[in-house]
Order: C-alpha cells, then sequence, then structure tokens
C-alpha cells in the first residue's frame, strides 16, 4: 500500500518550454502533497507544500510563479515549471501524506533536462 | 528552528556485517517523529524506519533497527548482516508531531558503501 506515482521519470525540453510533471497517490488519498527538489549529492530541498483545493505554501527563495503547484484531487498534485531554463535542471520528487501523523511516502521523482 | 545533522558523509562495512549510522537533531518539541529514508542509485526515496518520540520502545524492522537517545537527541540507525542491496544515501529526518501539513527536516545524507 501507500504507492506515489511521479510521470514522467524523465523529460528533455528546449530552453522557454513548460513542463508538467504529475504526483498521484494510487490507493490512498493524500491530504497533503510535497514537492522537492534534488541537487547531486545533496539532501531533499523542500519547494511547496500542496494541500488539495486550496493554493500551496512555498518556501523562501522559491518562485510561485515559475514554479506553478495545482493540487485538485486528493490523488492528483501537479508541479509545471513554466519558462524552463537550464537553471531549472535538477531531480524533482513529490512525496504525499496519507493523513495526520503518516509518513510521507515518495515517488520515483523526475530528471529534468532544459538545453 | 528544528534540525537534523548526520556527520558521517560517507560510511562502508564489510557484506554481512553491522554498521550504524549517526544522527542528532535539534528541538524544543516534545512530540515528533523521526524517520530513516534509503535512497538507491535509482534516487526512489524508500522508508526505513520510523519512531514516535513518545514511545521509549527503539523501533525495529527486520534488519534494521533504531537507538533512539531522547535526552541526547540521538536517533542511530543500525543495519545487520549487512547485504549488497543496502548500497544507498541514507537520509534522517525530522517531523513534527500530531497534524498534518508540517515538512520533513532533512539531514544532509550519509553514503553507506558495501564491500563484498
Amino acid at each position: 500500500g501507500a504507492v506515489v506515482s511521479q510521470h514522467p521519470s524523465w523529460v528533455i525540453c528546449k530552453s522557454g518550454t513548460s513542463v508538467k510533471i504529475e504526483c498521484r497517490s494510487l490507493d490512498f488519498q493524500a491530504t497533503t502533497m510535497f514537492w522537492y527538489r534534488q541537487f547531486p549529492k545533496q539532501s531533499l530541498m523542500l519547494m511547496a507544500t500542496s494541500n488539495e483545493g486550496s493554493k500551496a505554501t512555498y518556501e523562501q527563495g522559491v518562485e510561485k510563479d515559475k514554479f506553478l503547484i495545482n493540487h485538485a484531487s486528493l490523488t492528483l498534485s501537479t508541479l509545471t515549471v513554466t519558462s524552463a531554463h537550464p537553471e531549472d535542471s535538477s531531480f524533482y520528487i513529490c512525496s504525499a501524506e496519507q493523513g495526520s501523523n503518516q509518513p510521507q511516502h515518495f515517488g520515483d521523482g523526475t530528471r529534468l533536462s532544459i538545453l | 528552528a528544528q534540525t537534523v545533522t548526520q556527520s558521517q558523509p560517507e560510511m562502508s562495512v564489510q557484506e554481512a556485517e553491522t554498521v550504524t549510522l549517526s544522527c542528532t537533531y535539534d528541538t524544543s518539541e516534545s512530540d515528533y517523529y523521526l524517520f530513516w529514508y534509503k535512497q538507491p542509485p535509482s534516487r526512489q526515496m524508500i522508508l526505513v524506519i520510523r519512531q514516535e518520540a513518545y514511545k521509549q520502545q527503539n523501533a525495529t524492522e527486520n534488519r534494521f533497527s533504531v537507538n533512539f537517545q531522547k535526552a541526547a537527541k540521538s536517533f542511530s540507525l543500525k543495519i545487520s548482516d549487512s547485504q549488497l542491496g543496502d548500497a544507498a544515501m541514507y537520509f534522517c529526518a525530522y517531523r513534527r508531531g500530531r497534524g498534518s501539513n508540517y515538512q520533513l527536516i532533512w539531514g544532509a545524507g550519509t553514503k553507506l558503501i558495501i564491500k563484498p
């Protein structure tokens, strides 16, 4: 149980395009979803916390207009990197929390490469 | 603010031996959770073990166990009978308790190498 699916796993695109990453909880309803960015050989950096039906809460230094988060249902959250540039290239991971006092379960991550 | 410290950037152990990864944290909260996550080269983040602060008994999951010292704010992970598949980055994480929406506070990670 507690499976989180993240898609796509790898995407390469040209500079200036927008990229959408999906995060789905397959067998549970996620009250909260989290979006992380991970640089090579580093820990996870929280970008934003997302709750169904409300605006995401972004961490300091994360541009909300650059990284659009939509949490339309209890099983789906999306991260859209708008007008992506090479510096946005990174590994992005989502996680979903099944309920209060439950651990976060992670998707497999998305490797984003902007040319 | 809460912090999590993993002082060992890299550890190595012989296959079938036991290894302990250290983690310390700082918090003024009394109710919280602690986690160990494993990230293999595939980069999937896998929950290894979790500990509730109000429980005195150390959590165990098969070959994985923790030594939770609340007063010392220490949360080490012991891996017994190490296997090649245990090779990964291991991250210690802290979370405030009782409620949702609380973010995980992460340590910097420890790279575990298993020698065959």
